[in-house]
């Protein structure tokens, strides 16, 4: 398997543009997470799933933010409008009995 | 007070050394423990993992969990520059819930 698949790797965006980021999960996991990590506040959980199925969502930090999974092989992290506080480097991992593996993450930059 | 607490140092080691780092934590629900390493700009790497009170090796790492401290440990033996990166635990109820991570550096 070649691992969580992130895309894109890089994203540079003017502030109120739409950012939407993309996760293929390793095949047969059932968990899905999507983490923010910045230098002051380190890995934070914003949302995850269980079987596609939203489970907890308490951590996407506003409206602004949107995640979803139409299948168990891609979820979508969507930012409209996005602002600079965004700025981050956000990860999708995928786990099974609670061996999570992560991408190697989108670098999002708003300006 | 956050779920998990750790020392995000920065540790800075001589090469042979041996690394201690430690995470302690306030939710008995969590069911699996691991540890993460992380190199600059890459995601993070999945170490050791574990699910039970004891000690677990893998080569030159030793996980050790104490379930009734709420106190789990990571130790690295004959450390190498190799191995300077950000160490952050990890422990499981359904959901990730991270440390703060320790950046650590092995000096040549």
């Amino acid at each position: 398997d070649a691992g969580v698949i992130q895309s894109p790797r890089h994203e540079v965006t003017e502030m109120g543009q739409e950012v939407t980021l993309r996760c293929k999960p390793i095949s047969g996991h059932d968990y899905l997470f999507w983490y923010r990590q910045t230098m002051m506040r380190g890995l934070e959980l914003l949302i995850y799933f269980n079987n596609n199925v939203p489970i907890d969502d308490s951590g996407m930090p506003e409206d602004r933010f949107s995640a979803k999974m139409p299948n168990a092989s891609f979820s979508t992290l969507k930012i409209q409008p996005s602002e600079p506080r965004d700025s981050a480097v956000y990860f999708c991992a995928s786990s099974s009995r609670g061996r999570a593996f992560f991408g190697q993450g989108t670098r999002l930059t708003v300006v | 007070q956050k779920e998990v607490e750790q020392d995000p140092g920065p540790l800075s080691v001589p090469e042979g050394a041996i690394v201690s780092l430690n995470c302690t934590y306030s939710n008995s629900a969590f069911q699996y423990f691991m540890w993460y390493r992380q190199y600059s700009r890459k995601g993070p790497e999945l170490l050791m993992y574990t699910y039970s009170s004891g000690n677990k090796e893998d080569g030159r790492f030793t996980a050790q969990v104490d379930k009734s401290s709420k106190y789990i440990s990571l130790f690295i033996r004959d450390s190498q520059p190799s191995d300077s990166a950000t160490y952050l635990c990890a422990m499981y109820d359904y959901k990730l819930s991270f440390g703060a991570g320790t950046t650590v550096t092995v000096r040549a």
